[in-house]
């Protein structure tokens, strides 16, 4: 099956400056690539995804990066605010309804 | 956007308790639903997917007696935790895809259960 792992687990970024989380999967078949924010006692956010045609998505501050022969993908936040403090979490997925495989997660810390 | 609802936020029950958490789409349909578990501090645990109109798969080690699963619309997917006991307590998230041919996954708000 998928495995997915996820660096750094932890993170703090001075407020302003980019923030970076990496993630490399094992299934080659896996074309859906989503990520997560989780804030306190809530469920995840989708805040960006990717598929496996792209290799890069951005969406203002946000963006996804996919290499496909290494199977790796990256989330980069620019400028980040305090509030991008959560947990990120990636997963990867062969798409349609296939379930999602989760990344252990980054808590993001964002020093103001 | 897409909208998943989930009921209750919070529960807390005795031991030997049932507990049914409800997880509904409110804006899209969707034929698969998945039940995550989620331990402090710990990325999700995918227990099973839920199928409209079918039985639900569970993922290996997951107890199918202890947590039933119902999925009897298009929009409503049920978990019951039967006969609960304290290591049941958990944060308990379901998620729902949307468009054709699902994908997007979007999630509930989860259920915080406590079993005293």
């Amino acid at each position: 099956g998928e495995n997915v792992e996820q660096h750094p687990s932890t993170l703090s970024v001075q407020e302003g400056d980019s923030a970076v989380i990496k993630c490399t999967y094992s299934d080659s078949a896996s074309n859906y690539f989503p990520w997560y924010k989780q804030e306190l006692g809530k469920g995840p956010q989708l805040i960006i995804d990717i598929r496996s045609n792209v290799g890069e998505k951005k969406d203002q501050r946000i963006a996804v990066t996919l290499n496909k022969t290494a199977k790796h993908f990256s989330l980069h936040i620019t400028e980040t605010q305090p509030e991008d403090s959560a947990v990120y979490f990636c997963a990867a997925s062969l798409g349609g309804n296939e379930k999602l495989t989760f990344g252990t997660g980054t808590r993001l810390t964002i020093i103001p | 956007g897409a909208v998943v609802s989930q009921h209750p936020s919070w529960v807390i029950c005795k031991s030997g308790t049932s507990v049914k958490i409800e997880c509904r789409s409110l804006d899209f349909q969707a034929t698969t639903m998945f039940w995550y578990r989620q331990f402090p501090k710990q990325s999700l645990m995918l227990m099973a997917t839920s199928n409209e109109g079918s039985k639900a798969t569970y993922e290996q080690g997951v107890e199918k007696d202890k947590f039933l699963i119902n999925h009897a619309s298009l929009t409503l997917s049920t978990l019951t935790v039967t006969s609960a006991h304290p290591e049941d307590s958990s944060f308990y998230i379901c998620s729902a895809r949307k468009g054709a041919g699902g994908t997007e996954a979007f999630f509930g708000q989860g259920t915080r259960l406590t079993v005293v």
